[in-house]
């Protein structure tokens, strides 16, 4: 595809429920990050997914949060019971290859809203 | 383990003038740095980056950055703004190497608002 594209744009949701959260990277990329932005602060790494190995998961905030990546392609965040804290915007970002010289590129963002 | 901090939060400036967005990190590790720009409703766009060789890096939009290792900074500067440069300014660092190589750690942000 021409960029990295999420899915949906915008999600609002009731505490206690599940959500999930779709990314497809741009296509050959073998690397795929999920990041976390929070209102007015930074954005926060979440989780890598680096071709065929085990994924980096060192920074999922709790056990509610998983993800999943098929391959090279698609993935998916899931947060179970959510909670309001989970309110934030959600990127996912892929590149060529690990590492710094691989140029991130992100996607337009989900913003959860838990009520 | 690294760390970004972003200096300003907010940083206000009339169209055509100058202007500089502070960046300083830390890290036990060599580092590249990025700086990301974020357009309202947009997702993030990289802007410049520093892997090696010369330490001004020239980036789109006529922005450029200096890299400082002795005083661990990677200031963005502008000689001359528009009002389209409106946006949220992200510096991010990554690791060269061992186990954060490739993941991004970004600061806070800056916020510049361009006016006429």
């Amino acid at each position: 595809g021409a960029g990295v594209s999420q899915s949906p744009s915008n999600k609002v949701t009731e505490k206690g429920k599940d959500v999930e959260l779709r990314c497809d990277p741009i296509s050959g990329h073998t690397a795929l990050y999920w990041y976390r932005q929070r209102l007015g602060q930074g954005l926060e790494f979440l989780i890598y997914f680096q071709g065929n190995s085990a994924p980096d998961k060192s920074g999922l905030p709790s056990d509610r949060f998983s993800a999943e990546r098929t391959g090279e392609s698609v993935s998916t965040l899931t947060i179970q019971r959510t909670q309001q804290e989970d309110s934030a915007v959600y990127l996912c970002a892929s590149s060529l290859t690990r590492g710094g010289l691989g140029e991130q590129f992100f996607g337009p963002g989900t913003r959860l809203t838990v009520l | 383990a690294q760390s970004v901090t972003q200096l300003d939060s907010q940083v206000p400036v009339f169209e055509e003038a100058p202007v500089e967005l502070r960046c300083n990190y830390s890290s036990s590790v060599s580092v590249y740095l990025f700086w990301y720009v974020q357009y309202p409703n947009q997702g993030l766009q990289l802007l410049l980056k520093y892997l090696s060789g010369s330490t001004l890096v020239k980036g789109i939009n006529g922005f450029e950055a200096e890299f400082n290792k002795s005083q661990t900074s990677f200031h963005l500067r502008k000689p001359s703004v528009h009002i389209s440069d409106t946006a949220e300014y992200f510096c991010a660092v990554s690791d060269r190497g061992g186990d954060s190589w490739g993941k991004l750690q970004f600061g806070a942000g800056t916020q510049v608002v361009v006016t006429p």
